[in-house]
């Protein structure tokens, strides 16, 4: 069955780019919406922006200045790069899959928690 | 403060039905289908109900979606336990070139 693992640095100082990848396992990355969505701690969940397998991308209006993503169908992986940040983004980052059919995001990564100080 | 909006806290006795209501508008709600998502505690959220109504494989059948209008409420009936969780509705939204909103989630209690 299909499997997400998010990996990165758990500590970035402000104003540095916060950069994570997802592995996606058991399955292809081709032809699905991979999203990134994070979860400060006690609060609710936010919706980054998600990237199709041919580049396209969408990105959460409040946070598209500072938002780049990307995917690699080789290493079957995709990527977040968060600009410039601050205290304010640190949280908990998921990886998630859209399914076409569902419409919704079926399957999740385990999360990982990003922490911004110096 | 989340685009889609749900009661902060819900409770109810084991056996009872509770519901959860998410509020939205004409750009995500109004116009596309509702998904819910089940959060139990320290671990990723996982997917309850999709295109408003519909249950995954291995969802059991107590818990319910509906929508109408620009509203959407998810039902648990026979509650458990188990059920304590926070539960996050989510609905694409047309607006300013598309993007995902979520509710602020509902934590549920179960006395």
């Amino acid at each position: 069955q299909v499997q997400l693992q998010e990996s990165g640095p758990g500590l970035v100082k402000p104003s540095e780019t916060l950069s994570l990848s997802c592995t996606v396992s058991g399955g292809s990355i081709s032809s699905y919406y991979w999203s990134w969505i994070r979860q400060p701690a006690g609060k609710g969940l936010e919706w980054i922006g998600h990237i199709y397998t041919s580049g396209s991308t969408n990105y959460n209006p409040s946070l598209k200045s500072r938002v780049t993503m990307s995917a690699d169908t080789s290493k079957n992986q995709f990527s977040l790069n968060l600009s410039s940040v601050t205290a304010a983004d640190t949280a908990v980052y998921y990886c998630a899959r859209r399914e076409d059919y569902f419409y919704a995001f079926d399957i999740w990564g385990q999360g990982t928690m990003v922490t911004v100080s110096s | 403060q989340s685009v889609l909006t749900q009661p902060p806290s819900a409770s109810g006795t084991p056996g009872q039905r509770v519901t959860i209501s998410c509020s939205g508008s004409s750009s995500n709600i109004g116009s596309n289908t509702v998904n819910w998502y089940q959060q139990l505690p320290g671990t990723a959220p996982k997917l309850l109900i999709y295109r408003n109504n519909q249950r995954p494989s291995g969802v059991p059948d107590r818990f319910s979606g509906s929508k109408s209008g620009t509203s959407a409420s998810l039902a648990i009936s026979g509650l458990q336990s188990a059920d304590e969780a926070d539960y996050y509705c989510a609905a694409w939204d047309d607006s300013l070139n598309g993007h995902w909103v979520f509710g602020g989630g509902t934590k549920l209690t179960v006395l």
